[in-house]
């Protein structure tokens, strides 16, 4: 059974520092893994989605790496900023069914 | 381009009622999946909705049901409401099944008191 977690489960930084999030699963095929932030109360927007074939993507301030044979993926910020403040999920997409399956999520702020 | 669109925002029920939710999805998709995010949890998979058959369905006990219409729009029935399906109910379209992304509406919040 494919399960997901996250560490840490809450990170505080001061303005423009660089951070990592990190994500666990514990079964390697997958058919992708996506990064979500979620604003409090709000929906999902997708920040990076990693197809198994690919090691990283990369959005502007943002890189997320894949290593499907360890069963991790980092999402890395770089200079954050206090608009970056919300929870981060990762997710994964198992191939034997449509679902996604999320983590916990990492709840971050960005203090001014 | 129209995103995913739920209705309605918030709703507030009581013990015992049934509730249905509703989702738009993007245009040009045919996939509609459900979530369940309680408060301080990832979401967790309900069911998905495919031309207008479910295509999989999660951990969740029959009183949570579906439908998809032939404009591929869905809802989510929950009968005999309890306290614990207090959630962020969220759905996600896509086109077809398999490696698609699936991208996420605003959500649903259910208070059930």
């Amino acid at each position: 059974k494919q399960e997901v977690t996250q560490i840490p489960a809450a990170l505080s930084v001061p303005e423009g520092e660089n951070l990592v999030l990190n994500c666990s699963f514990t079964d390697s095929a997958i058919y992708n893994l996506q990064w979500f932030r979620q604003d409090p109360g709000k929906g999902l927007t997708s920040l990076l989605l990693i197809q198994s074939s690919q090691r990283e993507q990369t959005s502007g301030r943002l890189n997320a790496s894949l290593d499907k044979s360890s069963g991790r993926s980092t999402l890395y910020i770089a200079a954050s900023q206090p608009g970056d403040s919300a929870t981060y999920l990762c997710a994964v997409r198992p191939p034997s069914y449509d679902k996604v399956i999320f983590g916990p999520g990492t709840s971050l702020s960005v203090i001014p | 381009e129209t995103g995913v669109t739920q209705s309605p925002t918030h709703l507030i029920k009581t013990r015992g009622q049934q509730v249905t939710l509703r989702c738009s999805s993007q245009s040009g998709h045919n996939t509609v999946s459900w979530y369940q995010q309680a408060l301080g949890q990832g979401p967790q998979f309900i069911f998905q909705y495919y031309r207008e058959e479910e295509n999989g369905r999660g951990n969740f006990p029959p009183r949570f049901s579906g439908l998809q219409f032939p404009n591929y729009s869905s809802e989510l029935n929950v009968n005999a409401l309890e306290l614990d399906d207090s959630a962020l109910y969220l759905c996600a379209s896509s086109f077809g099944t398999g490696n698609n992304e699936q991208f996420f509406g605003p959500g649903t919040r259910l208070t059930v008191l």
